[in-house]
């Protein structure tokens, strides 16, 4: 099992949609977990944290199910802007590597007019 | 706030030639420290890690090598270019927590686009 596995795509949704995505991660012991945003030929940026009560940004919504080592984004009213590629992040808490995060692949989304 | 730079945005050098590329951060101290690497439609792949100035941990063997000769300075560096190392390289940086099994989010520089002919 890959350590961050996520559906990469593409999603083509028009504007107003709600999108799901979803994040399943391999290591039991993971304490930390974000979503980041990336868009084409720039830097990931952070979206949100994700807690294990769930937690929610405006548009955005973010679960964490720790029983299935499952974690999702729900954005609500899809707008033009929100198209990007959306990274799944667990952090990795093993072997002394304090500090590392791994990162899926990502999730493409596409908003259509 | 903190800042991160990073540069050159883009750079274009030929197989064989050596490369440095450098990141600073500003408004923060003690900060971990990151080297990313992203081949044209692949995930991150983490190189270099550093928790403290001339403490480096390297995740994947390869042609690269990395120094913080400062605090909020990091450097990525190869002494000859491969083809290979074509891709956006990408310094982040994070706070240092003190809990060994939490982790702050990582914030990113702007990026270097490597190409390598």
């Amino acid at each position: 099992r890959k350590e961050v596995e996520q559906d990469p795509g593409p999603f083509n949704v028009p504007e107003g949609a709600t999108v799901a995505f979803n994040c399943t991660y391999s290591n039991s012991a993971s304490q930390s977990f974000f979503w980041y945003r990336q868009d084409c030929r720039k830097e990931p940026k952070l979206l949100m944290s994700v807690y294990s009560s769930g937690n929610e940004d405006g548009r955005f919504t973010a679960q964490l199910n720790r029983a299935s080592q499952y974690i999702s984004l729900l954005i609500r009213d899809s707008k033009l802007s929100d198209s990007a590629t959306y990274l799944c992040v667990v952090n990795r808490n093993y072997g002394g590597s304090q500090g590392n995060l791994i990162f899926g692949k990502g999730t493409k989304l596409s908003v259509k007019p | 706030s903190q800042t991160i730079h990073q540069w050159p945005a883009t750079l274009v050098q030929p197989v064989g030639s050596p490369l440095s590329l450098e990141c600073t951060v500003e408004g923060t101290s003690n900060p971990n420290l990151y080297w990313y690497r992203q081949a044209a439609g692949r995930g991150l792949q983490l190189l270099f890690y550093s928790v403290g100035i001339g403490q480096i941990s390297s995740e994947v063997p390869q042609n690269l090598s990395a120094s913080r000769p400062q605090d909020r300075q990091f450097i990525l560096s190869s002494k000859k270019l491969l083809l290979s190392d074509s891709g956006f390289y990408l310094c982040a940086w994070s706070s240092r927590t003190g809990l060994l099994y939490s982790n702050q989010p990582q914030h990113f520089g702007d990026g270097t686009r490597l190409s390598i002919l």
